[in-house]
């Protein structure tokens, strides 16, 4: 199955600083996506690059792709106490109808 | 905006008992999921729905759970008899086209199994 392993498990850092987070995959995609939860709650979609991207924006989210690696991060600029929560990637290709998700990175953000 | 809806947002039920969690997938979407997330643990594909008839089921998913979609809006995950491993939260998903696009996620349903 297509499963994105987060690194670092856990982050802590203080508002105003960047967090950056990678995933790590084995198998060729499609795409990538990101994903945030919130403790108890849903996932949100935060963005998803394409496998011929390198690089895509959106709002304070950086997210790289390299797919020579199999790899991807998320930066997240000047954060915010509302960002704390928990990132998954979950990369995502071939005929698999479902995403997979890893344990993700706890991300705390001090005010 | 156009949302996920998950109803009930917490359950209560006796082992054993059969319970129905109900979905309201984004109207347009194509397709549907249901994803279970034990206390502390990671979020689980459960099983993938479309055109009717299911996609791609986990392992989780055995003869106890099943889906429906009984009408041109709901979407339901039905287990039979319930475990007290069952107890978890329960989310629904909802894709607007093909495989490999952005999933819209509910608030979850929580079952607990007494």
């Amino acid at each position: 199955s297509q499963q994105g392993e987060e690194d670092p498990q856990a982050l802590s850092i203080q508002e105003g600083e960047n967090a950056t987070m990678n995933c790590s995959y084995k198998t060729s995609i499609n795409n990538l996506q990101w994903y945030r939860q919130n403790s108890g709650r849903g996932l949100v979609h935060l963005i998803l690059i394409r496998s011929n991207e390198r690089e895509k924006h959106s709002g304070r989210l950086r997210v790289t792709l390299d797919t020579s690696k199999k790899s991807s991060s998320l930066l997240i600029t000047a954060s915010r106490a509302a960002d704390t929560a928990s990132y998954f990637c979950a990369p995502s290709g071939g005929s698999n109808y479902k995403l997979t998700f890893g344990k993700g990175t706890l991300l705390t953000v001090n005010p | 905006e156009p949302e996920v809806t998950q109803t009930p947002s917490h359950q209560v039920t006796q082992m054993g008992q059969e319970v129905i969690l109900r979905c309201v997938p984004i109207s347009n979407h194509l397709y549907f999921y249901w994803y279970r997330q034990i206390l502390g643990q990671k979020v689980e594909f459960l099983v993938s729905f479309y055109n009717n008839e299911i996609s791609e089921k986990s392992e989780i998913f055995d003869d106890q759970f099943s889906v429906e979609r009984p009408d041109g809006s709901n979407f339901t995950l039905k287990i039979r008899s319930t475990k007290l491993e069952d107890s978890a939260m329960y989310f629904c998903a909802s894709s607007p086209r093909t495989l490999n696009t952005e999933a819209f996620f509910g608030q979850g349903t929580r079952l607990t199994v007494v």
